[in-house]
């Protein structure tokens, strides 16, 4: 039981580009979401899915796109990075409503 | 949406003592409250929850207390150890699913 896996943990990317950060979790969970990380900042909610085919924005959510096909894989898109998406990313799964969330152990993306 | 406000945002205590941290938030339908520790480079992880139907939780040394009619609850650790030391997250659900909104973190130092 791997948890929540999420690759790359480290990327280094040039303004424009684009990239997918791949998250997969193999506990069966629910729902899933995405928090991006900055100092001083606290976890910020770029969006979640309720179950395979269904996604919501959550606070920020402009600059990224999602998609849940399964059950087990919630890939997050940046379509074209700037420097202000340098973050630490985290990827979380949960059985569902009033039960907590597991991380993944994060990307950390740096946009030059 | 949910609002969570987190205090203090530092908190620095003599090994042994005990630390106190609080958080409000805005949505009363809020029904589940969980707190993490994030250690220095790591994810995020769960180490006490409470739901709206329970007014206080403990777990060993660790304990959260809910006032649903003022809107706030906090956590208490007591006998504080260096291992203490770390940033801790409060959050709150939004009650349309489990899409948790946290607070800004307390940076918490035990002194030796």
């Amino acid at each position: 039981n791997a948890g929540v896996t999420q690759t790359p943990k480290f990327q280094v990317l040039k303004t424009g580009q684009s990239m997918t950060l791949q998250c997969a979790q193999d506990m069966n969970h629910e729902y899933m979401s995405w928090y991006r990380q900055d100092p001083g900042m606290g976890l910020r909610l770029i969006h979640y899915s309720v179950g395979a085919g269904i996604t919501d924005q959550g606070e920020v959510p402009n600059g990224y796109n999602v998609s849940r096909s399964t059950t087990e894989d919630f890939p997050l898109r940046l379509l074209s990075a700037a420097p202000s998406q340098t973050s630490v990313y985290f990827c979380a799964s949960s059985p569902g409503t009033r039960y907590g969330y597991t991380f993944g152990s994060g990307t950390r993306l740096t946009v030059v | 949406g949910e609002n969570v406000e987190q205090h203090p945002s530092t908190l620095s205590v003599q090994e042994g003592d005990s630390a106190v941290i609080k958080c409000t938030y805005s949505d009363s339908a809020s029904n589940y409250f969980p707190w993490y520790k994030q250690e220095l480079g790591k994810r995020p992880q769960l180490i006490i929850d409470i739901r709206s139907n329970v007014g206080e939780k403990k777990d060993q040394r660790i304990a959260v207390t809910l006032n649903k009619t003022a809107k706030h609850f906090s956590l208490h650790i007591t006998e504080t150890q260096p291992e203490d030391s770390a940033v801790y997250f409060c959050a709150a659900d939004v009650a349309a699913g489990n899409k948790l909104t946290f607070g800004g973190g307390t940076r918490v130092l035990v002194k030796p």
